[in-house]
């Protein structure tokens, strides 16, 4: 089967720094993705790990290791409109396009 | 255009009834996805179409959906007999190439459906 593992929720304050994790278990996954959604808004999309290691965009950072089946997505100098949904997702089998999307984190940040 | 555009934006509908939502990707991209989000929910897939190949329908519901796409630009998603249970955002994203180098979705604005 296929499954990926978010927190549902996690809060911080301005200016700090926050992970949200994603666990998966599926074989024959190609890459790790993360996007945000705004209540309401669409998903956009936010970085991609093809290998394992850290790839690193702006205040956002993502990590993989596919070893470890384990992702996760930095958050650093946390502003307010950074509260939002962020959903992991990974492309399943490794051959095709398609995205399976994890559970989703509700992030809040406080001022 | 500039974005993926998805219409309409809300459609009620009552019990039974047919429905058809639309989705215009963006020009030259070859890859189109359909995605359903029920409220505070993650995205469950539906229905994939890349270039002229055969579409992936592995993730339709039931046989009440289908999904066409007309020459390889804008798709429509029908779903027959409505039921209350469809009640859900449906979005709809477009990549360039797929996933495959990390290029990413673009997503719609989605169709917020409520069956009554």
């Amino acid at each position: 089967g296929q499954s990926l593992e978010q927190p549902s929720e996690v809060t911080a304050v301005e200016g700090a720094i926050v992970q949200i994790n994603c666990t998966y278990q599926t074989s024959g996954f190609y890459g790790l993705s993360w996007y945000q959604q705004h209540d309401g808004g669409a998903p956009t999309f936010l970085s991609y790990n093809g290998l394992d290691g850290l790839e690193e965009t702006g205040r956002f950072s993502s990590f993989l290791s596919r070893s470890d089946s384990y992702g996760y997505l930095l958050l650093q100098e946390l502003q307010m409109k950074d509260s939002a949904s962020y959903f992991c997702a990974v492309r399943v089998p490794y051959n095709t396009d398609k995205l399976i999307f994890g559970t989703g984190t509700r992030l809040q940040v406080f001022p | 255009g500039a974005g993926v555009s998805q219409s309409p934006s809300n459609k009620v509908t009552e019990k039974g009834k047919d429905v058809e939502l639309r989705c215009d990707p963006i020009s030259g991209h070859t890859a189109l996805y359909w995605y359903r989000q029920s409220l505070g929910q993650g995205l469950e897939f539906l229905i994939y179409f890349q270039g002229n190949s055969a579409p992936d329908k592995s993730g339709l519901p039931s046989d009440r959906f289908s999904a066409e796409r007309t020459g390889g630009s804008v798709s429509t998603l029908t779903i027959q007999r409505t039921q209350q249970e469809d009640s859900a955002v449906y979005l709809c994203a477009s990549s360039l190439n797929g996933d495959r180098v990390g290029n990413g979705y673009t997503f719609g604005s989605g169709t917020r459906l409520t069956v009554v």
